[in-house]
């Protein structure tokens, strides 16, 4: 079946990386993504990376893919108490629009 | 490029009554996708359109909810007959193309049912 999950909580410095793991369940993903969400809030698109892919970079943020463990991550260099939000990893399935999402992380940024 | 656009921002409705939210996609963006959000959780689909038709529903989706995207431009989402189970942030999205390109989301209409 299609299952998403996530930890629920980080807390950092700022300062600091944060690290935000996700595993998915369905081999067939084609895309995955990482999404912000801000209290009372839509949805952010942070990035994505095509499931071919190992990582992909931009800017502070760091996405690594592991196919073969159906694991993968959001590397936030630098975090900031602005990054202090809930992160969503979701996935796109093959054959399908829908996207299937975790139940978020929270991340903390201490000051 | 305004983003997309929701209304109403929140709704509070006695059980029983029927709601209505709109949505107004990016700009030519033809496909439409509505999801459903509750307290501390992820995003849930519920059905999408590809321009008017729609395409995919999901079965959470019952016989009181219903979708509409009549000119391939805006949506509406209607609930009758609310329940208290129905409270939840009812989130659009947007996308142009194939599924290479990714959604883009509103910020949400969140109801309460009293």
């Amino acid at each position: 079946g299609e299952d998403v999950e996530q930890s629920l909580f980080l807390s950092v410095r700022e300062g600091d990386s944060s690290v935000i793991n996700c595993t998915y369940t369905d081999s067939s993903s084609t895309y995955l993504y990482w999404y912000k969400q801000e209290p009372g809030a839509g949805l952010q698109l942070l990035t994505y990376i095509f499931s071919n892919m190992d990582m992909k970079q931009d800017q502070r943020l760091t996405v690594l893919l592991n196919k073969k463990d159906k694991h993968l991550s959001l590397r936030i260099a630098d975090t900031q108490t602005g990054d202090s939000a809930i992160y969503f990893c979701a996935e796109s399935i093959m054959g399908t629009y829908k996207y299937i999402f975790g139940t978020g992380t929270r991340l903390k940024v201490l000051a | 490029d305004t983003g997309v656009s929701q209304d109403p921002r929140h709704k509070i409705t006695k059980r029983g009554q029927n709601v209505t939210f709109r949505c107004d996609p990016i700009s030519e963006h033809n496909r439409l996708y509505w999801y459903r959000q509750t307290l501390g959780q992820g995003p849930e689909f519920l059905t999408y359109f590809q321009n008017e038709a729609q395409l995919e529903k999901s079965r959470l989706l019952s016989d009181r909810f219903s979708a509409e995207r009549p000119k391939g431009s805006f949506s509406t989402l209607e609930i009758q007959r609310t329940e208290q189970g129905d409270s939840a942030m009812y989130l659009c999205a947007s996308s142009f193309g194939g599924l290479d390109q990714p959604q883009h989301f509103g910020d949400g209409t969140r109801l309460s049912i009293l």
